[in-house]
């Protein structure tokens, strides 16, 4: 069965880190682009980050860009969002997600986690 | 980095056809093929309903459709059924020189 599992989640006060893993299984990992998105409590989903299969291509949101920092290992099938100087707008429920064809990035998601709730508050 | 635009609801009643719009730019709906649509249930996790403008992924029901025209993506249910109720968010790729993706604000679909 292909899933996704995010972890890393909690409660962080203003100006501090969180990082985010995401563990898949059922699928080559290390052949797919994989994205964290976000959702505001009862706003819309926001895309966060992606990272191509290998790596050698990411990108970021403008809202997040400087502040969080995306990375794989492919040996270990896993996904990090390394979150720092937090703000109280970050708070959402992210959520990892796959990119739907091999090699290709910035496509669409076919698989989602079931996210990990972030809260930034003091 | 603009969200595309949606309509904040729609409605129709069983058996029915609704479409939903999608509305962006030349950078990002208009300059490429990379349009999906996504289906999320109160509580769920997001599920891929269209990809690259109008593929349907497998098991997506064929009573949904994708186009395009320009700016502007459109997403339509057709023989709207009571489990189609949910919010729909359209994404488009929105790359060159700093790859990302945009969604819209979604949209609450009805079914009356």
């Amino acid at each position: 069965e292909v899933q996704l599992v995010e972890s890393g989640g909690g409660l962080v006060q203003p100006g501090r880190s969180l990082r985010l893993s995401c563990a898949a299984s059922g699928f080559t990992f290390d052949d797919y682009a994989m994205h964290w998105v976000r959702q505001a409590p009862g706003k819309g989903l926001e895309w966060v980050s992606g990272i191509s299969w290998n790596s050698g291509s990411i990108g970021y949101a403008d809202s997040v860009k400087g502040r969080f920092t995306i990375s794989r290992d492919n040996a270990k099938n896993s996904l990090y969002l390394q979150m720092n100087s937090l703000r109280a707008e970050d708070t959402a429920l992210y959520y990892c997600a796959k990119e739907s064809v091999a090699q290709r990035s910035y496509d669409a998601f076919d698989i989602w986690g079931q996210g990990t709730m972030v809260t930034v508050s003091s | 980095q603009s969200a595309l635009t949606q309509p904040p609801s729609a409605s129709g009643s069983p058996g029915q056809s609704v479409t939903i719009s999608c509305t962006g730019t030349s950078s990002d709906v208009g300059g490429y093929n990379y349009v999906s649509w996504y289906q999320q249930h109160p509580g769920k996790a997001p599920k891929l309903m269209i990809y690259e403008v109008s593929k349907r992924p497998s098991g997506v029901p064929d009573r949904f459709s994708g186009s395009k025209s320009g700016n502007t993506a459109s997403l339509t249910v057709s023989g709207l059924q009571a489990e189609d109720e949910a919010d729909y968010y359209c994404s488009s790729y929105a790359g060159s020189n700093n790859p990302h993706v945009v969604f819209g604000g979604g949209t609450k679909l009805t079914v009356l």
